[in-house]
């Protein structure tokens, strides 16, 4: 049973830096055919997939979002980790952590943690 | 790459619902499908263009050809009124594609 939980804080303050973490169960992310990645979806707006982490670390990225992204993988924790820099009005957004098989698309998704801007 | 769907259809309850989505030579990727209720996460509920979860009816079919793919549901539900996303896997460019979406609405 694949399970995957999202973390982070539900309050960013404008130019700094989020960082989520997903933690899962289920599986191991240590072969390739294993990928665990990052979704966001802006209220009312569509799905928008932001980076992807296979199990041998081959990283994907938005290219828009390119040089705002990293994401990272702690085997040992089960967990992997994104951060994005420089957090605006524009990143607003409830953020799933969702893990993919052999490219079969993304059967698992997180509850979505919703992140917004502080004032 | 550029994935294109329709912001909405609207079909009867019982009737057939069909739901495209377009991209360039679509036919060479493998088309997975979505079903996102309002406040929920999404659910797929169709891969590699035609196979179907353990769980989803087989009301839902799939189909790839040429540059569109369709996600069929045929007599249609209230329950089945969601968010509609088509996706692929790309080799260049953005990795993971998303189209646009469609709402479906039951009448």
């Amino acid at each position: 049973q694949v399970t995957l939980k999202e973390s982070g804080p539900a309050l960013v303050k404008p130019t700094q830096t989020l960082t989520l973490a997903c933690t899962f169960s289920g599986f191991s992310l240590s072969t390739t055919a294993e990928s665990v990645g990052w979704i966001r979806q802006s209220p009312g707006k569509a799905l928008e997939w932001l980076a992807l982490i296979y199990g041998d670390d081959d990283k994907r990225y938005r290219q828009s979002l390119q040089s705002r992204l990293t994401i990272s993988k702690d085997t040992a924790k089960d967990q992997v980790v994104l951060t994005m820099t420089n957090f605006g009005p524009e990143d607003i957004a409830t953020y799933y952590c969702v893990h993919s098989r052999s490219g079969s698309g993304f059967h698992y998704w997180g509850q979505g943690t919703l992140v917004t801007v502080s004032s | 790459y550029v994935l294109t769907q329709p912001p909405s259809v609207s079909v009867a309850p019982g009737q057939t619902a069909r739901m495209t989505c377009v991209g360039d030579n679509l036919k060479g990727y493998s088309v997975h499908w979505y079903q996102q209720k309002a406040g929920q996460a999404p659910v797929v509920v169709m891969y590699y263009d035609a196979d179907r979860p353990s769980g989803i009816p087989e009301r839902f079919s799939g189909s790839n050809s040429e540059d569109t793919a369709t996600l069929t549901i045929t007599r249609v539900e209230p329950a089945d009124e969601a968010d509609y996303y088509c996706q692929v896997y790309e080799g260049s460019g953005d990795h993971v594609v998303f189209g646009g979406g469609t709402k479906l609405t039951v009448l």
